[in-house]
């Protein structure tokens, strides 16, 4: 059973292009967990969703930022017109059910994005 | 969500047990207490979870006070690859809210 797979692991833009992150959860999971953790800070939620809907993006930015989980498909955060302080690791986790107490969540290796 | 208290950093020998404290004086009655770990250049990874009771798997032991106000990660042997950050996080429900954790340096 594969983990958590998100691609590409590292990602270069210049400034002012579109940045793609894909995130395919594990198999039999239903949700996903968007996180971004900037150079030597800690991980920062930004979106929860379930297949075709947005639960939670109360750590989204206002402007630029989206993300959307198909039916098909994997997730996408999708970062429109990027700029440096745009740089960071972003993780995804996903889980087979809403995250309950003692539910665990599992994270794929990240995107490490960097605008130049 | 309940706020938990670590500290920044430990050290720790190879082979020698590690004890990471967690102080959580707010924590609710429905709120487990979950440990993950960050390793370098990696995603977080699940450690541990409990409630109330003391558990145990074969990554970590997690000991519980009786009031709940505080645990304890425990590392029966550190290893070089046991050298990370570990987050101490509580949750009842939705996501999970990371702090700064505890930066555990190994030395051989």
């Amino acid at each position: 059973n594969a983990g958590v797979m998100q691609n590409p692991r590292h990602l270069v833009r210049r400034r002012g292009q579109e940045a793609r992150l894909r995130c395919s959860p594990m198999k039999g999971h239903s949700h996903v967990y968007w996180y971004r953790q900037l150079p030597e800070e800690g991980l920062k939620f930004m979106v929860y969703l379930q297949k075709e809907n947005i639960i939670d993006e109360s750590g989204m930015p206002k402007e630029r930022f989206s993300a959307e989980f198909p039916k098909e498909g994997p997730s996408i955060l999708r970062i429109q017109q990027v700029v440096r302080g745009d740089s960071a690791a972003y993780f995804c986790a996903s889980s087979p059910s809403q995250l309950v107490g003692g539910t665990e969540a599992f994270f794929g290796q990240g995107t490490r994005l960097t605008v130049v | 969500d309940a706020k938990t208290t670590q500290p920044n950093s430990m050290e720790s020998n190879e082979e020698e047990p590690v004890h990471l404290p967690c102080n959580h004086s707010t924590i609710s009655g429905t709120d487990y207490i979950h440990w993950y770990r960050q390793l370098p250049s990696q995603g977080p990874e699940y450690v541990i979870h409990g409630l109330t009771s003391n558990v145990n798997n074969r990554m970590a032991s997690l000991a519980i006070a009786e009031d709940r106000k505080s645990s304890t990660l425990i590392l029966h042997r550190a290893t070089l690859r046991d050298a990370a950050v570990y987050y101490c996080i509580l949750r009842d429900l939705g996501m999970l809210t990371f702090g700064g954790g505890t930066r555990l340096m190994v030395k051989p």
